[in-house]
């Protein structure tokens, strides 16, 4: 199984501040999709953002970016101007885009975020 | 709206009593994904459905089986629940080899007695 981790078990971000949180995740494929899921107290898990492992370009929306450094394995989300309803466990995943063989979908550990009013 | 169903939402059983999760979609998705998540844990991946072809994770115990009679619905059973079994159960599903994101049920709270 693929390896998700995410090194920082809970973070803070003063309200308006920009934070962002750390994944790496370890694979021998080249082609495949991360992804950040955000999932507050008690409430269904939800996406935020997802890139595809061949585009070089940062996947983007609204507030939250994502920094890809493909060769060091890194998947960083970055959220700007932060709310309070950003307070969640987010979760960085890994999917390997084979179709037939690659559907798993790992989860990394999770990072608390709690916003500070 | 498409959506994934997941019944019951709080399931409550004995210690060694069989127990049925029952997960339904309406995204013609290809992929069923079962996730067990305790408390303040990441999901872990229990299996997951290609079509009709069940793929089991190495470590995922032999107290939980698997159906998919359809591609609409998905089932976990759980055959013997011990302490340790009591979770959250959470559904998903996917399209292979795309870029579609799992898209996640509400998840069963399952409580052991």
């Amino acid at each position: 199984a693929q390896t998700v981790t995410q090194s920082q078990p809970e973070m803070s971000v003063q309200e308006a501040e920009t934070v962002t949180l750390s994944c790496t995740y370890d694979t021998s494929e080249s082609d495949y999709y991360l992804f950040w899921y955000k999932q507050p107290p008690s409430r269904q898990m939800i996406l935020v953002i997802r890139q595809e492992a061949y585009k070089q370009q940062n996947a983007t929306e609204n507030r939250f970016s994502v920094n890809f450094q493909k060769a060091a394995k890194s998947f960083s989300l970055k959220i700007s101007d932060s709310q309070l309803g950003d307070a969640a466990m987010y979760f960085c995943a890994y999917r390997s885009a084979r179709e037939v063989t690659g559907n798993q979908f790992y989860f990394g550990t999770g990072t608390s975020l709690t916003v500070i009013p | 709206d498409a959506m994934v169903i997941q019944n019951p939402r709080y399931q409550v059983t004995q210690f060694g009593k069989p127990v049925t999760l029952s997960c339904s979609q309406t995204l013609n998705h290809n992929v069923m994904y079962w996730y067990q998540q305790k408390s303040s844990q990441a999901p872990k991946l229990l299996f997951h459905y290609y079509d009709k072809d069940f793929n089991n994770e190495a470590d995922t115990p032999d107290n939980f089986q698997s159906r998919r009679p359809n591609t609409s619905f998905c089932f976990l059973d759980i055959r013997s629940p011990g302490l340790g079994d009591a979770a959250m159960y959470l559904c998903a599903t996917s399209r292979a080899g795309s870029v579609i994101s799992p898209i996640f049920g509400p998840g069963t709270r399952l409580t052991v007695l």
